[in-house]
């Protein structure tokens, strides 16, 4: 059972307008989110991150929105350029038993293409 | 900083074979992860190590798959004997501190024939 959903496996959009992109989840648990940009050939990279206390984090191009009622969040890229182009992953956390949150399930990933 | 460190970076093997996958974590992180990728499960954690000790295995698929960690520099996955299932990308990630961001390396793309 997917514990992280990704919906969409593609997306495409013009260089320079929004990209949206979309995540679920069912664990009730989960109360940490992230999402993992990736190149081909390359592993994936951190991008950007919210705990459960927010509704929103932002990092100039890139905003995360948490909606914890609907478990479901999204990635915002604004304006968005070519060389965002890659596979985006949407991980989420719980703490542990143990104190820690360190076990990251990931959704299966959607690929962006901006086009010039 | 030279980041998470992965040797080979492609490795095809026939079944029965034995596969030794290598991982060079960065340099003072303390916490190490093995993920494989696959179509049809996505990323999937195997294994997770602290301090060089494992402390969860439950990702592990069966018993033809092993970690190690002899020191803070160096873990090895072994499948033994492999089999065309386990083809798949396979991640090696570290952080300083388990919860905070982990960094993964290039990967191993395994291919069992």
């Amino acid at each position: 059972d997917q514990q992280v959903k990704q919906n969409s496996p593609s997306l495409s959009v013009q260089e320079g307008r929004i990209s949206i992109l979309n995540c679920d989840y069912t664990n009730s648990m989960f109360d940490y989110f992230l999402w993992y940009k990736k190149y081909p050939a390359e592993g994936p990279t951190f991008l950007i991150s919210i705990s459960s206390i927010k509704d929103k984090n932002e990092d100039g191009r890139f905003t995360v929105f948490l909606n914890k009622s609907a478990k479901h969040l999204s990635l915002h890229i604004v304006p968005s350029q070519p060389g965002d182009s890659a596979v985006y992953f949407c991980a989420a956390s719980a703490i542990s038993s143990g104190g820690s949150n360190y076990k990251l399930t990931f959704g299966k990933g959607t690929l962006l293409t901006v086009n010039p | 900083d030279a980041g998470v460190i992965q040797s080979p970076r492609h490795e095809v093997t026939e079944m029965g074979q034995e596969v030794t996958l290598r991982c060079k974590p960065i340099s003072g992180h303390n916490s190490l992860f093995w993920y494989r990728q696959t179509m049809m499960r996505g990323l999937e954690l195997l294994i997770y190590f602290n301090n060089n000790v494992p402390i969860d295995d439950s990702g592990m698929p069966e018993d033809r798959f092993s970690a190690k960690m002899p020191n803070a520099s160096f873990s090895t996955l072994k499948i033994q004997p492999s089999e065309p299932r386990d083809s798949a990308v396979y991640f090696c990630a570290s952080t300083s501190r388990a919860g905070n961001t982990q960094y993964f390396g290039p990967g191993t793309r395994l291919t069992v024939l």
